[in-house]
């Protein structure tokens, strides 16, 4: 079956641009996160849904920045009037059940740069 | 807070040594801790998965151990390749405060020397 999906791949904005990034999870996933990676460093937690419920987004370094997944599927994670510290590979994850400790499985993230 | 840190930072070994990444964390209240690669420009490959009951997982010539107790894992590569090299990274997932997030650590850069 398909994995983790994320489109698009790379995405080149101009600061103050604002971009949207999708993600598709395993059909059926109920959890889904979104990380943010810098060059040379860990993943970093941004949000958390649950279904359709986004119940963690105390990661989103900004106002700027917006996540939904409004059927409880797909999600997309938006950034408004991108900077250039918004530079980094954005990664998305989805988990078969709610809490709990079912492995989580990536997609291949977005190379996100902004000039 | 839950916070997950990865020792060393960098590692060069020679080809075929054994080697052991190390990775701690400071609460034990996890569901799982999880080991995965990275090569450069690359998404995470899982690599092993080990459940808050469980002590060791085994795949190939990977062996994580986790000591839930002391708040530590290690990631054992055996006969190592150049092939291995990449980021390995650690993260945890845990329910501090009634939240379910994943936590990584900064990573370990490997490389093999052939």
């Amino acid at each position: 079956g398909a994995g983790v999906s994320q489109s698009p791949r790379y995405k080149v904005a101009k600061r103050g641009q604002d971009v949207a990034l999708r993600c598709d999870p395993i059909s059926g996933h109920v959890s889904l996160f979104w990380y943010q990676q810098a060059l040379g460093q860990g993943p970093e937690f941004l949000t958390y849904f649950q279904n359709e419920a986004q119940l963690d987004k105390s990661g989103l370094p900004s106002d700027r920045f917006f996540a939904e997944r409004p059927e409880g599927s797909v999600s997309t994670l938006k950034i408004q009037r991108t900077q250039q510290e918004d530079s980094a590979v954005y990664l998305c994850a989805s988990s078969p059940q709610g809490t709990g400790g079912y492995e989580q499985y990536f997609g291949p993230g977005t190379r996100l740069t902004v000039t | 807070k839950q916070e997950v840190t990865q020792i060393p930072a960098a590692l060069s070994v020679p080809e075929g040594e054994n080697l052991v990444l190390n990775c701690s964390f400071t609460d034990s209240a996890i569901y799982n801790l999880q080991w995965f690669r990275q090569d450069p420009g690359k998404g995470l490959t899982s690599l092993l998965l080990i459940q808050s009951s469980q002590r060791e997982q085994t795949s190939g010539r990977l062996n994580a151990s986790l000591d839930k107790s002391s708040g530590r894992s290690t990631l054992y590569i055996a006969a190592s390749q150049p092939g291995d090299s990449a980021t390995y990274l650690c993260a945890v997932r845990s329910f501090m405060n009634r939240d379910d997030k994943i936590i990584f650590g900064k990573g370990t850069r490997l490389h093999i020397l052939p």
